[in-house]
């Protein structure tokens, strides 16, 4: 089946610093992959949808500067924090959809954790 | 824009008896339905999905869920729950191309089995 990898699934930085979260569809090529953040005990609010080969489409209300999203090829995804802050903790879920079929499922990557000290 | 509503935060049932969890959608073209369950910590399962065809279908786990469009809704259901059943269950819509195939969660219901 469709297998989505993200890398890390922890990481704990300081105040300040970037960090990159890397989304991976290991078996399948995807033209558009979707950005998730989740808060404790909440849903995922979509952040972002990230297109091979061009910007990404934010949501109303996430900042583009603050959430830089890279698609340069057809199975990677990458999300960075910039700067970031521990308002920025969450978990990170990214998605991919299978380019080569006409169906609409996507396909969950595990997630990555964030922690900002 | 589309949009779901869960409207019980939380459920308790014991277990072994029936277990029935509401969502309700809202999108102006055909919806594309989906419902994942969630363990503390983890990434999304899914149990389930609707595109079009039979109104009721079966998904893994024992789940099963009925599309009525009548009503906008897109209730998950299981006739005998387990105690491993517990945990979050998300519903969500999808829009297709012209939407962006964008998939939008509803706030999710967390499910707790008591024995």
């Amino acid at each position: 089946g469709a297998v989505v990898s993200q890398h890390p699934s922890r990481v704990i930085c300081k105040s300040g610093t970037s960090v990159k979260i890397e989304c991976r569809s290991l078996d399948f090529q995807a033209t558009t992959m979707f950005w998730y953040r989740q808060f404790p005990k909440q849903s995922l609010m979509l952040m972002a949808t990230s297109n091979e080969g061009s910007k990404a489409t934010y949501e109303q209300g996430v900042e583009k500067d603050k959430f830089l999203i890279n698609h340069a090829s057809l199975t990677l995804s990458t999300l960075t924090v910039t700067s970031a802050h521990p308002e920025d903790s969450s978990f990170y879920i990214c998605s991919a959809r299978d380019s080569g079929t006409s169906g609409y499922e996507q396909y969950f990557g595990p997630g990555t954790r964030l922690t900002v000290t | 824009a589309q949009s779901v509503t869960q409207p019980d935060i939380h459920i308790t049932v014991s277990e072994g008896a029936s277990l029935e969890l509401r969502c309700n959608y809202s999108y102006g073209a055909t919806p594309y339905l989906f419902w994942y369950v969630q363990s503390p910590g983890q990434g999304l399962q899914l149990l389930l999905k609707y595109f079009s065809g039979d109104t009721l279908v079966q998904g893994i786990k024992g789940f099963e869920a009925e599309f009525k469009r009548s009503q906008s809704s897109f209730n998950l259901r299981k006739p005998s729950v387990h105690w491993s059943d517990a945990a979050e269950y998300f519903c969500a819509v999808g829009a297709g191309p012209t939407g962006g195939f964008k998939t939008i969660f509803g706030a999710g219901t967390r499910l707790f089995v008591k024995a």
